[in-house]
């Protein structure tokens, strides 16, 4: 079974400077989307960036950008020019159109505090 | 944020109540989804709608009932919870012909707690 993986429960970082979110993943399919999410204190869960698992490419908007290494499993995110509208959880998501499309495995996610 | 709401925003209810929760998406999709969010757990898929269908129903108790009228409305329909049902309920959509590799669309959530 699929799983994904932050094992950084809270992370903190100094405005305008960079902050790089971890997430692991554990697959045996070669065809998979992966996403990073973003959950403000009490507001809607946003998409921050998409990867498809076929392109090398890592995938960036704006001042956000994925480290995607397939074959290590891993794909974190990195938040440059940090800013205080970035403090929010973010969930690291896996989607496999070959096992049960319709679902999406979440990590635990990571609380992201900006300081001024 | 408009494109899939849900309502209420908070709801409290007793164990002995029945209660609703509603989602409505604006965004053309076909495909919708009930999540619960617990504090410091990952997201759990409660249910799946396609094209008004179920198609994942995620080993949830059957106090929690979903039902799907049509693509653009979803609704939860609660009675008798428990305790440990208090959670954040998300509703989500996503385009539908091609879930594996779509883009899910969350709503604000309704943050329920069942006293």
């Amino acid at each position: 079974a699929q799983t994904v993986t932050q094992s950084q429960p809270e992370m903190s970082v100094q405005e305008a400077e960079t902050v790089t979110l971890s997430c692991t993943y554990d697959t045996s399919e070669s065809d998979y989307y992966l996403f990073w999410y973003k959950q403000p204190p009490s507001r809607q869960m946003i998409l921050v960036i998409r990867q498809e698992a076929y392109k090398q490419q890592n995938a960036t908007e704006n001042r956000f950008s994925v480290n995607f290494q397939k074959a290590a499993k891993s794909f974190s995110l990195k938040i440059s020019d940090s800013q205080l509208g970035d403090a929010a959880m973010y969930f690291c998501a896996y989607r496999s159109p070959n096992t049960g499309g319709f679902k999406t495995i979440f990590g635990a996610g990571t609380r992201l505090f900006v300081k001024a | 944020e408009t494109g899939v709401t849900q309502t209420p925003r908070h709801l409290v209810m007793g164990m002995t109540n029945k209660k609703s929760l509603k989602c409505e998406q604006h965004l053309g999709h076909n495909a919708m989804y009930w999540y619960k969010q617990s504090a410091k757990k990952p997201l759990e898929l409660m249910f799946v709608y396609s094209l008004e269908e179920r198609v994942e129903n995620n080993s949830v108790p059957s106090r929690f009932s979903p039902e799907c009228p049509n693509s653009s409305h979803l609704f939860l329909h609660l009675h008798t919870l428990q305790p440990e049902d208090s959670a954040l309920y998300l509703c989500a959509s996503s385009q539908g012909p091609d879930p594996g590799r779509e883009t899910q669309y969350f709503g604000p959530g309704t943050r329920l707690l069942v006293l």
